[in-house]
């Protein structure tokens, strides 16, 4: 089945980075879109970032726009997210999820996500 | 952008009875638009797509209706089960959210 495991979270002082990484699997990952959707502790859904299946097109929501960077690695079945800069108001729970079949911006497929506390 | 608005906030509902949860759009999404149901603890569920169509293995006691700017989420009868957040979310264009309305138990 699908599998969608993240890893590299933590705690963080405000302007520093982090790199989160999403391992795949059960399903092939270089046919599909994936997406980081963020959830800050008892807050709402926020999109992040897409990446296309080739990698060829990346998109930004306006609050990742100039920090964060997606990126994926087919051969390893892996999706990145490099965040610097980063501000108190980034902590949340970041989930990698896979595009639909139909559509790459429906999300069909989520991981668990990597818990990331940016504070001094 | 396309900001989309949930209502209510909150719902207070005992078990058994129909359920219905609002979701509007700041411009027409067509039929771009999906329901998710997250559970604490849990990650979001897709339960329905192109604003009527029941994702697998989802109860036929849920049904989506609506298109352009207006949607809606019916439950037709709540389950114990059925208690959680559902977001609505536009994909016509690059992703949104609205800011989910709470299930709770009356």
């Amino acid at each position: 089945q699908v599998q969608l495991v993240e890893s590299g979270g933590g705690v963080v002082q405000p302007g520093g980075s982090l790199t989160l990484s999403c391992a795949a699997s059960g399903f092939a990952f270089s046919d599909y879109g994936v997406h980081w959707v963020r959830q800050a502790p008892g807050k709402g859904l926020e999109w992040e970032a897409y990446i296309r299946s080739d990698g060829s097109k990346k998109v930004y929501a306006d609050s990742a726009k100039g920090r964060f960077t997606i990126s994926r690695d087919n051969s390893k079945n892996t999706l990145y997210l490099e965040m610097n800069s980063l501000r108190v108001e980034d902590t949340a729970v970041y989930h990698c999820v896979k595009g639909a079949s139909g559509s790459n911006l429906l999300f069909d497929h989520w991981g668990q996500g990597a818990l990331v506390i940016v504070s001094s | 952008e396309t900001v989309m608005t949930q209502s209510p906030a909150t719902l207070s509902v005992s078990p058994g009875e129909r359920v219905t949860l609002s979701c509007r759009a700041s411009q027409s999404v067509s039929t771009d638009l999906a329901w998710y149901q997250q559970k604490p603890g849990q990650t979001p569920r897709l339960l329905i797509y192109g604003a009527s169509t029941r994702a697998s293995g989802i109860p036929a006691r849920f049904s989506g209706s609506g298109s352009g700017t207006e949607f809606t989420l019916t439950i037709s009868s709540l389950q114990s089960e059925d208690f959680a957040v559902y977001y609505c979310q536009q994909y016509n264009n690059w992703p949104h959210f609205g800011g989910g309305t709470k299930v709770e138990i009356k």
